[in-house]
């Protein structure tokens, strides 16, 4: 079973400041089954990246995703006030879907 | 417009059982596979289950295995999950998911969510 440990848990940060989200899988995973999820308090979560670095429909290029391997990276380039919230990264498999823990983006 | 509208969700004891529906609009529903994550209080998510297109491939996580049961009926545009034998530890919002494409595939839309709280 793939275990995903994104980092960091948190991360302060101003409007206008740029974010760099980490995803670590426990063992090496296509890059064509890697997606990241945005979810605000009370909400569903959002499909915001998939097949690693593809943009979801509507997603704002503010948003992208990286990465092969063991190690991927979600990063928001300039933060705007609706990005804070918690962002989850998870792998798709043939019969199991994992995800990380989450890393909430908080304003510093 | 794609929609996925959750209910079922409710108090129940210990070693009881619920069922969820799931009503989806928008797209047609026989074709893409479904599947059901649970989020409990304060945690992240979780994935409970998968199902194939034409209900001949189910996929459960451990932790509900033997337990719970993922259903669908095309002509309703329904998908169910019945859940047996609760557990405290089920107590979550259940989130019916849309698969984007394939068999294999990340979660294109999400309905709102149902809660289920396992409480005596």
């Amino acid at each position: 079973e793939i275990v995903l440990t994104q980092s960091p848990g948190t991360l302060s940060l101003s409007p206008g400041e740029r974010a760099t989200l980490s995803c670590r899988a426990s063992q090496s995973v296509s890059s064509s089954y890697l997606a990241w999820y945005q979810q605000k308090p009370g909400q569903a979560p959002r499909l915001l990246i998939y097949d690693t670095s593809t943009r979801a429909t509507g997603i704002s290029d503010r948003f992208s995703g990286s990465g092969s391997g063991t190690d991927f990276t979600l990063t928001i380039s300039r933060l705007e006030p609706e990005d804070f919230a918690v962002y989850y990264c998870q792998h798709y498999g043939s019969s199991l879907w994992t995800f990380g823990q989450g890393t909430k983006v908080e304003i510093k | 417009e794609v929609q996925l509208l959750e209910s079922g969700g409710g108090l129940v004891q210990p070693g009881g059982s619920l069922r969820l529906s799931c009503v989806a609009s928008g797209f047609t529903f026989s074709s893409y596979v479904m599947s059901w994550v649970r989020q409990a209080p304060r945690q992240g998510l979780e994935w409970v289950s998968t199902l194939g297109r034409s209900s001949g491939s189910t996929f459960y996580a451990d932790s509900v295995q033997g337990r719970f049961t993922i259903s669908r009926d095309n002509s309703k545009n329904t998908l169910f999950l019945q859940m047996n034998s609760l557990r405290a530890e089920d107590t979550a919002v259940y989130y019916c998911a849309k698969f984007r494409i394939g068999a294999i595939s990340d979660f294109d839309y999400w309905g709102q969510g149902t809660l289920v709280t396992v409480s005596s």
